[in-house]
């Protein structure tokens, strides 16, 4: 399976700021995905990014909130655009395996706004 | 939409004990069907997964999962836990008609007691 490097690993930012987190595989793959797992909650999909398409985002989830980019087969950006104490989460993201459905993991960025 | 629940939020279980993790989907045609493991800190690794054929599913670390569709079910078990065991539970769905998209059940905490 595809190995994922998620970075940051963790960050503590002030509200109202933006931040931008990386996903880079060891393999290229067709469609990637970014999720959020709330505090104590499970995890909820935001969007899916296939490269050279704009990303189709899940109902809660906005564009101007969280801008993807997907310039290559191997790396994804997730930004979390000014920033709110709601915002607080994991952030992961995944690619495809087997089938096409994604179920490899990064190891996540772990959020913190102040 | 498909989904999924996962009926117990906390099990507790003795060391060396056997373990059994509900989980119940819903959607129409046949599911792909995921458990995936989070430990503290940590992020998702899958433990096992169900595209079709043989309705019982070995995976790492000993654990195995059956699917019944009679009974919507796809519960994750192992013979004897080991304190190394101690995480969070997710149960997953995806399918073709959602777009690849995967559906998280709320997770199940599983502690060891020693």
């Amino acid at each position: 399976s595809a190995v994922i490097s998620q970075k940051p690993s963790r960050d503590i930012c002030q509200r109202g700021t933006s931040l931008t987190i990386q996903c880079q595989v060891d393999s290229q793959v067709t469609m990637m995905f970014w999720y959020r797992q709330q505090p104590g909650q499970s995890l909820t999909l935001i969007a899916t990014a296939n490269q050279g398409s704009e990303a189709t985002y899940e109902s809660g989830f906005v564009i101007d909130k969280f801008p993807i980019s997907r310039p290559n087969l191997t790396f994804s950006t997730l930004t979390v655009s000014n920033m709110s104490p709601e915002d607080s989460s994991i952030y992961l993201c995944s690619v495809e395996g087997q089938g096409g459905y994604g179920y490899t993991f990064g190891s996540g960025t772990r959020l913190t706004v102040v | 939409a498909q989904s999924v629940t996962q009926p117990d939020i906390h099990i507790t279980v003795s060391e060396g004990a056997s373990l059994e993790l509900r989980c119940n989907y819903s959607y129409g045609a046949t599911p792909y069907l995921f458990w995936y493991v989070q430990s503290p800190g940590q992020g998702l690794q899958l433990l096992l997964k169900y595209f079709s054929g043989d309705t019982l599913v070995q995976g790492i670390k000993g654990f195995e999962a059956e699917f019944k569709r009679s009974q919507s079910s796809f519960n994750l078990r192992k013979p004897s836990v080991h304190w190394s065991d101690a995480a969070e539970y997710f149960c997953a769905v995806g399918s073709k008609a959602a777009g690849n998209k995967l559906t998280f059940g709320g997770g199940t905490r599983v502690l060891v007691k020693p």
